[in-house]
């Protein structure tokens, strides 16, 4: 049971240019979020979904994708990439959307460089 | 709007001593959750307690329990024997019904456990 993968764990890019970063999840959740993890500001939400088809955003949407075309899966594509985007990444996931006492579960991580 | 505050970007506690990290919270909704998140230097998040709204009871998990004060809508994590493995980022979060069931974050404590 491998919970939550995320990859990559590491990625360098140039200003301008676009990426996914990749989140499957193997607990049939039906929620998924990302993350952006900034020092000194905790873990902000970027984007959503509640299930398969159904994607909202988030806190700091800007600048970023997603789709969810399979419960598993949920990509986060950086359009233009920014310097401002540089950051930790999370993936997280839980097993319902509608309730409030399911914690998430976490992937390991994408430490996202732009230059 | 719902907010989540912790006021101690850093703490320092012995070798163990008990600690407690502060949290309060924000939210007209009578219905959530509260939960308690580490981050050790390795980077992953890991749950470690929730609290209920309606709990009437503390939330306990081994060394941990969670200080649950309704009416100061605080949620202070009590740490008890501290050990040097608890050295790490501790985040605290809430998820509420009218918040869409998303996930909010605290800008998290960093816990220094000394020898």
């Amino acid at each position: 049971n491998a919970g939550v993968t995320q990859t990559p764990k590491f990625q360098v890019l140039k200003t301008g240019q676009s990426m996914t970063l990749q989140c499957a999840q193997d607990m049939n959740h039906e929620y998924m979020s990302w993350y952006r993890q900034d020092p000194g500001m905790g873990l902000r939400l970027i984007h959503y979904s509640v299930g398969a088809g159904i994607t909202d955003q988030g806190e700091v949407p800007n600048g970023y994708n997603v789709s969810r075309s399979t419960t598993e899966d949920f990509p986060l594509r950086l359009l233009s990439a920014a310097p401002s985007q540089t950051s930790v990444y999370f993936c997280a996931s839980s097993y319902r959307q509608s309730s409030y006492n399911s914690p998430l579960h976490f992937g390991n991580g994408t430490r996202l460089t732009v230059t | 709007a719902q907010k989540i505050t912790q006021t101690q970007p850093g703490m320092f506690v012995q070798e163990k001593e008990a600690v407690t990290l502060d949290c309060t919270y924000d939210t007209s909704d009578p219905s959530y959750g509260l939960f308690w998140y580490k981050q050790p230097s390795s980077g992953e998040m890991i749950f470690l307690i929730y609290q209920g709204s309606y709990d009437q009871q503390n939330a306990t998990e081994g060394r941990y329990s969670l200080n649950f004060q309704k009416a100061r809508k605080s949620a202070n994590l009590v740490i008890s024997a501290s050990q040097l493995g608890d050295s790490a980022m501790y985040f605290c979060a809430m998820r509420a019904n009218t918040g869409g069931f998303k996930t909010i974050f605290g800008a998290g404590t960093r816990l220094f456990v000394k020898a």
